[in-house]
Parts: structure tokens; sequence; C-alpha cells
């Protein structure tokens, strides 16, 4: 079946810089990859909808200048968490569908520690 | 996309089916039901969906009332490894967005 890999798997930053997320589509192309964002025991969260070759879409309340969302070729999408802090501590999850097709699939995620 | 309800958790004993239950009562004509499950600290799994249709795959089955205002997912026979927050969603088949709801807690147990 249709793979996404995400990673890194796990990362711990220091309060204020930069980290980068990606997700790859490794066997089919995705014009559209999904960001969300969840909270221990809490329920995903969309946090935008990015687009191959055009700006991502964001959800009302998420700062499009605190998560860039870059979507350069059909097969990776990049999330950087940019100045993070303490509460952007997180588990983010990319997700991909293959045009035409039903089925969303899901990276395995990323756990973000921010000291 | 229509909202839907599902019980918080629920158990299950080794062996035997395990019912979950989805009310999706403002569920629309061109809505699909969407079912996915997430182990603790991974990403979400699809399991199975259908329109109107009973739909069965080598995951579960998926049982829709014909008013389709409620869903039943079936795991034939449970397993300790399919102890997750199982997740019922509706959505459109051509929009790609999922929205999820709080799940339904499952618990598997000897």
């Amino acid at each position: 079946g249709a793979v996404v890999s995400q990673h890194p798997s796990r990362v711990i930053c220091k309060s204020g810089t930069s980290v980068k997320i990606e997700c790859r589509s490794l066997d089919f192309q995705a014009t559209t990859m999904f960001w969300y964002r969840q909270f221990p025991k809490k329920s995903l969260m969309l946090m935008a909808t990015s687009n191959e070759g055009s700006k991502a879409t964001y959800e009302q309340g998420v700062e499009k200048d605190k998560f860039l969302i870059n979507h350069a070729s059909l097969t990776l999408s990049t999330l950087t968490v940019t100045s993070a802090h303490p509460e952007d501590s997180s588990f983010y999850i990319c997700s991909a569908s293959i045009v035409g097709r039903e089925k969303l699939f899901f990276g395995s995620g990323t756990q973000l520690s921010v000291l | 996309d229509a909202k839907t309800t599902q019980p918080t958790s629920m158990d299950c004993a080794e062996g035997r089916a395990a019912n979950l239950p989805c009310n999706h009562s403002t569920i629309s004509g061109n809505e699909y039901v969407y079912w996915y499950r997430q182990i603790h600290s991974q990403g979400p799994q699809y399991i199975i969906h259908g329109l109107k249709n009973n739909e069965t795959n080598e995951m579960a089955s998926l049982i829709i009332t014909e008013d389709r205002k409620s869903s039943t997912l079936i795991l034939p026979h449970a397993t300790l490894r399919d102890t997750a927050v199982y997740y019922c969603i509706v959505r459109t088949g051509t929009a790609s967005k999922l929205t999820f709801g709080t799940g339904t807690r499952l618990q598997v147990t000897l």
C-alpha cells in the first residue's frame, strides 16, 4: 500500500531555534498533504493543507509565520516550526492523498520537545 | 463535514468481536464514513470506509444503517494489538481533509 514517510520521529531542541519536519510520499505523487498536531491524550487537530506549487492553507488560529509549510515537489512537504517555544512541544503528523483515491495515508509522526 | 459521536471508551475480551458504534445523524448524501485507528504514539492507520453499502476487508467490517445516520465498525476477533483509539470520520470522497473527533479508546484484555 501507499507509504508516507515522516522524519525525524523525535526531536529535542532549545527554545528559540527552528525545527524542520519532512513528509515524503514514497510510492505515489501527492498533490496535497496535510499537517496535524496532537497534544497528549487529545485528538488530531488539522493545522494546514499543503498544496504542491502553491501557498499552504492554514486553519483558523494557526500562525502561518510560526509554522512554515513548503510543498516544493509532488513527493515532499516540509513543516518548519520557527523560533520554537515549550508550548510548541507536541506530536506532529503529516498525511497525503493520492489524486482520485479516497484514502488518506498518514506518516508515523514527529514528537517535538522544546526545552 | 458532518459531526460524529462515539463512546469515549470500550473494553473487549481478546478473541471476541469488538463492535464500535458511531452516530452521524447529520450526514449528507455524498459523504463517506471512514474509520481510522491510532495506536499510541503512531500516525493514524486506515481501516475501512463506505458510502451506503456494508463493507468488509481483511481488517474489519463496516455496517452502515439504511438511513446512514449511524454505523458500526466490527473487528471480528480482537487481539491485544487492536488496543487503540478508533476514529469515525465523515467526509466527502473528493475532499481529502479529515476532521478528527475524540474517538473511542478500545482496550482489548486477556
